[in-house]
């Protein structure tokens, strides 16, 4: 199974918007609404950020959302913030009954 | 709450076995299931293979089928990620986590541990 596909990076300024796209195909993202996000800071481990396509898990920022159109889902960061500054994945089940990762985004906040 | 203690890193020489722990409390144990995550040397995030301690039902990435194993030991509430014979290639950060269900959201991480394979 290929890795989903994620642009390498994406850059904004304070209070800027950003979307990081993640595409995959019709036995991944766009088979289940199962897709989910994570933010990854330096050194530290994965945090979950957005469930199941759209959901947010307690304690993430409403600034957070995400949302999916076929085989591509999308992550967007509105009012982009200095500790948004991570590296963001995307994440899916397959129709093998396994997962997939994407390639990972690195966002810099300018 | 939720934890997941993942055991201390490991420094092993090419064709050594090796297993590493990953101990889960805060929840019930055998009714979640527990992945585990590759992320090489500034590289992204490899999902594994996921196990499910309730009947220990195995399912495993194509890419890393038949190189390691996932097991688990429900009498301590553990996870192991294990290896017959080390490749330098294997040196990663591995993090294992927990799975809201089969191939949904990892909602739970453990800490990491950090393998090097090194003559």
């Amino acid at each position: 199974q290929s890795a989903l596909t994620q642009p390498a990076s994406v850059s904004a300024s304070p209070g800027q918007s950003i979307t990081i796209s993640c595409t995959g195909t019709s036995s991944d993202v766009g088979a289940y609404n199962y897709v989910s996000w994570y933010q990854q800071h330096p050194g530290k481990a994965p945090k979950l950020m957005i469930y199941d396509v759209t959901s947010r898990p307690s304690g993430v920022s409403n600034r957070f959302s995400g949302s999916k159109s076929g085989n591509t889902a999308s992550l967007t960061i509105s009012g982009l913030q200095a500790e948004d500054e991570a590296d963001y994945y995307c994440n899916s089940f397959t129709m093998s009954s396994t997962v997939v990762f994407g390639g990972g985004t690195k966002l810099t906040v300018l | 709450e939720v934890q997941l203690v993942q055991s201390g890193a490991e420094v092993k020489k090419p064709g050594e076995s090796l297993k590493i722990s990953c101990k889960a409390s805060g929840y019930s144990f055998t009714n979640y299931w527990i992945g585990w995550v590759r992320q090489m040397p500034g590289r992204g995030l490899e999902w594994m293979g996921i196990i499910y301690p309730g009947d220990s039902d195995t399912r495993y990435s194509p890419s890393f089928q038949g190189q390691v194993t996932i097991s688990v030991d429900k009498s301590v509430n553990t996870a192991y990620l294990h290896w017959r014979s080390l490749k330098a290639s294997d040196s990663a950060m591995y993090y294992c986590a927990r799975h809201a269900s089969l191939g949904r959201f990892l909602d739970w991480w453990g800490q990491g541990t950090l393998v090097t394979v090194s003559s």
